[in-house]
């Protein structure tokens, strides 16, 4: 079936840089979303995006964190600068309109240290 | 939380037996999505129920929603070591664009 991409799948970075995660979603997907996961805990939404802005953020999304997807290219996350408790696995998952299920992609594990 | 607690659990199973997971949640959902979470990869939608429905089938899956108790179950049959991994439901809190998911349930299925 069709597939999210997500690039890289693996990033190791130190505290206080910046890092941008890389989403490709389904080509006629419109809804995007980002979740975070620590390791065996529950998916916690992030934020969700459409028609160029995001819908809404959630206590999680914190100021530092941002998300676009200029002209069609990869939808993004870029945490700047990052802190040690941001090391998680990040899922980037989009929908069609009027669908209810998602398409996930297969997680960015980011260790930052 | 949006979850009770039985929410979390970790079942180790023989392969061929049958299991059943549940769920339930504390506020209005249009739509309780069943996902199933193998090591290392995103999560993967097996079975939608819908609030107008009470059971549905998709091979050897079948789901129940129970609106009135807002609780939901997950049945697998002839269950296989391939059916190993976490097993999260999902609810839409009203249809707002964001699914929000339990605590999840860790199956682990022995050959």
């Amino acid at each position: 079936g069709p597939k999210v991409l997500q690039i890289p799948s693996h990033q190791i970075i130190d505290m206080g840089q910046m890092v941008t995660l890389n989403c490709d979603p389904v080509s006629n997907h419109l809804y995007f979303y980002w979740y975070k996961q620590i390791l065996g805990q529950q998916m916690e939404f992030l934020v969700n995006f459409y028609n160029g802005k995001v819908m809404e953020k959630s206590k999680l999304f914190k100021d530092q964190f941002s998300v676009e997807r200029p002209d069609g290219s990869y939808f993004t996350l870029k945490i700047q600068p990052t802190a040690l408790e941001d090391s998680a696995v990040y899922f980037c998952a989009s929908s069609f309109p009027g669908d209810s299920d998602y398409t996930f992609g297969s997680g960015t594990r980011l260790l930052v240290i | 939380s949006q979850w009770g607690e039985e929410n979390l659990q970790a079942l180790s199973i023989q392969e061929g037996e049958d299991v059943t997971m549940n769920c339930s949640y504390k506020t209005y959902t249009t739509v309780v999505q069943w996902y199933r979470q193998k090591s290392g990869k995103g999560p993967a939608l097996i079975i939608l129920i819908r609030s107008n429905e009470r059971e549905k089938r998709s091979g050897r899956l079948r789901a129940t929603l129970d609106t009135s108790s807002q609780s939901s179950s997950l049945s697998i049959t002839g269950t296989l070591a391939t059916d190993t991994a976490v097993y999260f439901c999902a609810t839409d809190a009203g249809n707002t664009r964001k699914l929000i998911f339990g605590l999840g349930t860790t199956l682990q299925v022995q050959p």
